[in-house]
């Protein structure tokens, strides 16, 4: 049983370069988020997702895009790296309908941009 | 607006000691509360959870949690510490909002267990 897969795990980008990072989970999970998480500061929401085809923006979005082409997928878009983009990103998906809404995580992927 | 306050950034025990770590969210409501561990490296594991009904709360690996309603508590806690428990741990909360549930997490609490 995989759960949430975050691919790749690690990555090195160049500032301005552009990467996708790939979220899958196969538990049939309406609801999936990106997170980042930095030193001291927990992890903040960057976008979300309630359904097929559906984003919204979190707390954190800007420099970031996302889709959900297909319930089990959501990408995480960078289109010109920052270094203030260096952190490592969650995905994470929720049922739909559960009486207390567990968040199940992904291993993460460790983004450094130089 | 909701927010997870976890007031202790670290914390260090030696093993076999008691352990409390500190929670506390503010919300209109009772929200949704969660404790979540993470061992280098890793994802979040979720240890326990809460909406209703018994305030103190079992979850795994021998942790439990009490919810206060009249502190904004939701403290996690563990008899006895074993080694293997030295990781950070994330206090969250969550509401129902915009079609989805949004999960806030505190700043999270690294514990350093002694031998």
């Amino acid at each position: 049983n995989a759960g949430v897969t975050q691919t790749p795990k690690f990555r090195v980008l160049k500032t301005g370069q552009s990467m996708t990072l790939l979220c899958a989970q196969d538990m049939n999970h309406e609801y999936m988020y990106w997170y980042r998480q930095d030193p001291g500061m927990g992890l903040r929401l960057i976008h979300y997702s309630v359904g097929e085809g559906t984003t919204a923006k979190g707390e954190v979005p800007d420099g970031y895009n996302v889709s959900r082409l297909k319930k089990q997928n959501f990408l995480l878009g960078l289109e010109s790296a920052a270094p203030s983009q260096t952190s490592v990103y969650f995905c994470a998906s929720t049922p739909r309908g559960q009486s207390v809404p567990e968040a199940f995580f992904g291993q993460g992927t460790r983004l450094t941009v130089v | 607006a909701q927010s997870v306050t976890q007031p202790d950034i670290h914390i260090t025990v030696s093993e076999g000691a008691s352990l409390e770590l500190r929670c506390n969210y503010s919300y209109g409501a009772t929200p949704y509360l969660f404790w979540y561990v993470q061992s280098p490296g890793q994802g979040l594991q979720l240890l326990l959870k809460y909406f209703s009904g018994d305030t103190l709360v079992q979850g795994i690996k021998g942790f439990e949690a009490e919810f206060k309603r009249s502190q904004s508590s939701f403290n996690l806690r563990k008899p006895s510490v074993h080694w293997s428990d030295a990781a950070e741990y994330f206090c969250a909360s969550s509401s129902r909002g915009s079609g989805t549930y949004k999960y806030i997490f505190g700043t999270g609490t690294r514990l350093k267990v002694l031998a």
